[in-house]
Order: C-alpha cells, then structure tokens, then sequence
C-alpha cells in the first residue's frame, strides 16, 4: 500500500505571499491531519479533516486554512506568509478506527524570506 | 492546557545496551498513546501504539503505560547505531470526532557503537 505523499517537498516563498499545499492520504484513510514543526514548538496541530469537513482545528491563526476533496485528498493554505511561518508541514493520515494511529508523509519544507 | 512532557536528552547509550525513553501527560482521560520515531530530515515514524496498562511489546520495542500514574515509557533492547533518533511521544486527547493528537518535544537518542 503506498503511504502519504506531500507535494511539493520544499518551496520557498517571500513574505506577504500564499501558498498551498498538497497531501494525498493512503488508500483507504478518510481522515487527514495537518502539523507544523518547527525547532522551537516542535510538532503542533493544525487541523484535522473527515469526509471533506473540518473536524478539529488547533491554535494557529486564521491565515492557516484547509480543505478536503471527495477523494480524500487535502489541501493546506497559508496566506500572508511571515518569516515564523517558516517550518515542515507534515499531513498524517488515519483509518479512523478505535486505534487512531496516523501515518505521516515526508513533509513539505517552507522556507519564507 | 493539556500537555506531554519528556526529557530532550540526549539519552546516550552504548550499543547493545537498552534504551529507557520516558513521558508523563497531564490528562487522566487520554486512552491513546503513541511512539513515533524522527531521523534528523525526516518525518515521524509510527513505532508503537498502546491503549491499556501494562506492557506491549514489538520485536525489540516495549511500551508500558501507567495511568494511574500518568506515564508511558518505551524500552528499545538490544540497542543499535540505527536507532540513533528523537523519539516523540503522543498522546490523544478529546472525544470521537473532535480528537487531536498531542506531541511531547521528543528525546534524542544516541547509541554509542
């Protein structure tokens, strides 16, 4: 079964500017959760997708944004970027089952000048 | 404020030896608990997962949860230089439908050949 895949894997944007990213889950999962990690916070949660609706959002600002499609497929938003913005985003995915186990993609690695 | 507590290390030990990673929560109510390991650049791995006290065990990895006392801790016998890690501990907060996983700021593992 393949895993979570993340595109793209690195981008680098300038301040101010948006930016979008991509997370498909493995075949099967109807859920997608959404991380930043960064050296100082570590992993934080950002948002958690069911069934093309937001379930659960964590303490980021509303410049952080998501969606998901039918096929469970799940894009994040960034608009307005700031240097603190800069971190690995990291979309795990689960079965939603009594276990709850999530399985991470490689991550997207942003970089914001 | 719910929360996940471990020792950032580094936990240095000599190969063969085994590793004793330790993580106490601050909610009696969490039911889920999980370790992740993180290689320098990449994205967590899922390692063990654990739901009842006692001990669980996988190959040279062993959980053990205690909820009366609010701690999870994770034994890796046998240790090797591929080891070498950040283990992160996880743990699951909420009710069905609104649930978040919760990171500790993980321990850095060496093992010393």
């Amino acid at each position: 079964k393949a895993g979570v895949t993340q595109t793209p894997r690195y981008l680098i944007k300038t301040r101010g500017q948006q930016v979008t990213l991509s997370c498909s889950p493995i075949s099967g999962h109807r859920s997608v959760s959404w991380y930043q990690q960064t050296p100082g916070q570590g992993l934080q949660f950002l948002f958690e997708y069911f069934s093309e609706t937001q379930r659960n959002k964590g303490n980021f600002p509303g410049r952080f944004s998501g969606r998901q499609f039918s096929n469970s497929r799940s894009e994040m938003n960034v608009s307005t970027l700031e240097l603190g913005d800069s971190a690995l985003y990291l979309c795990a995915s689960s079965s939603q089952g009594s276990s709850y186990e999530q399985y991470f993609g490689p991550g997207t690695r942003l970089t914001v000048t | 404020q719910k929360e996940v507590e471990q020792n950032s290390g580094p936990l240095s030990v000599p190969e063969g030896a085994i590793a004793s990673l330790n993580c106490t929560y601050s909610d009696r109510v969490s039911q889920s608990f999980f370790w992740y390991r993180q290689y320098s650049g990449k994205s967590p791995e899922l390692i063990m997962s654990i739901y009842s006290n006692g001990d669980k065990e996988d190959g040279r990895f062993t959980a053990q949860l205690n909820k009366a006392s609010q701690y999870v801790s994770l034994l890796i016998r046998d240790s090797q230089p591929s080891d070498s890690a950040t283990y992160l501990c996880a743990v699951l907060w909420g009710d069905t439908g609104r649930r978040a996983l919760t990171f500790g700021s993980g321990t850095r593992l060496q093992v010393q050949p």
